[in-house]
């Protein structure tokens, strides 16, 4: 079992449509979480991050962690053509210099 | 916020030629960078660790002697490919962390083609 697992889609939804994406994990050290939006030949932007459980919002992106069932999730409401991206999540045990672990991406699209 | 500039963004080299890229922290001292790798429609893949003022850690199966690593100063890592060839073409990435949050910044990408 990979450490982190993501489906890689594609995802295809109708502009507006409210998008849920997810990483499962199965390392319950971690505890740093992040998503990142990668446009084609682009480096990954930064999204969210959230430190343990809990919620946090961010204009129409809401990231969700569940520790508990070592899961997390970007949720993204009204979404645009411009959300069409590769969002990757990525986490890590600690906050100091250690390379995050990276899910493989799931690739959106959001068709006008 | 964090910004992380990667030159260049784009480059074509002849086969058995170096390439240098470089990875610079424009807003924040970074000490430790991470170089990355990307295939089409892949994750990343890290290469290497980069520690300011000593040698890199490169991750299992990645060569040292091809990816040469140089962190000489707290906001500058480079990152040669040398004797490149086309197995190498790739998209590589380098990423730091700081600029006031613990969140990663990456670079734009440099996309190698070797011919």
């Amino acid at each position: 079992q990979k450490e982190v697992e993501q489906d890689p889609g594609p995802l295809s939804v109708p502009e507006g449509a409210i998008v849920s994406l997810n990483c499962t994990y199965s390392n319950s050290a971690f505890q740093y979480f992040m998503w990142y939006r990668q446009y084609s030949r682009k480096g990954p932007e930064l999204l969210m991050y959230t430190y343990s459980s809990g919620n946090k919002e961010d204009g129409r992106f809401t990231a969700q962690v569940d520790k508990s069932s070592k899961y997390i999730s970007l949720f993204i409401r009204d979404s645009q053509p411009s959300d069409s991206a590769t969002y990757l999540c990525a986490m890590s045990a600690n906050s100091g210099n250690t390379p995050l672990v990276f899910g493989k991406g799931t690739r959106l699209s959001v068709i006008a | 916020g964090a910004v992380v500039s990667q030159h260049p963004s784009w480059v074509i080299c002849k086969s058995g030629t170096s390439v240098k890229i470089e990875c610079r922290s424009l807003d924040f001292q970074a000490t430790t960078m991470f170089w990355y790798r990307q295939f089409p429609k892949q994750s990343l893949m890290l290469m290497a660790t980069s520690n300011e003022g000593s040698k890199a850690t490169y991750e299992q199966g990645v060569e040292k002697d091809k990816f040469l690593i140089n962190h000489a100063s707290l906001t500058l890592s480079t990152l040669t490919v040398t004797s490149a060839h086309p197995e190498d073409s790739s998209f590589y990435i380098c990423s730091a962390r700081g600029g006031g949050h613990w969140g990663y910044t990456f670079g734009s990408g440099t996309r190698l083609t070797v011919v």
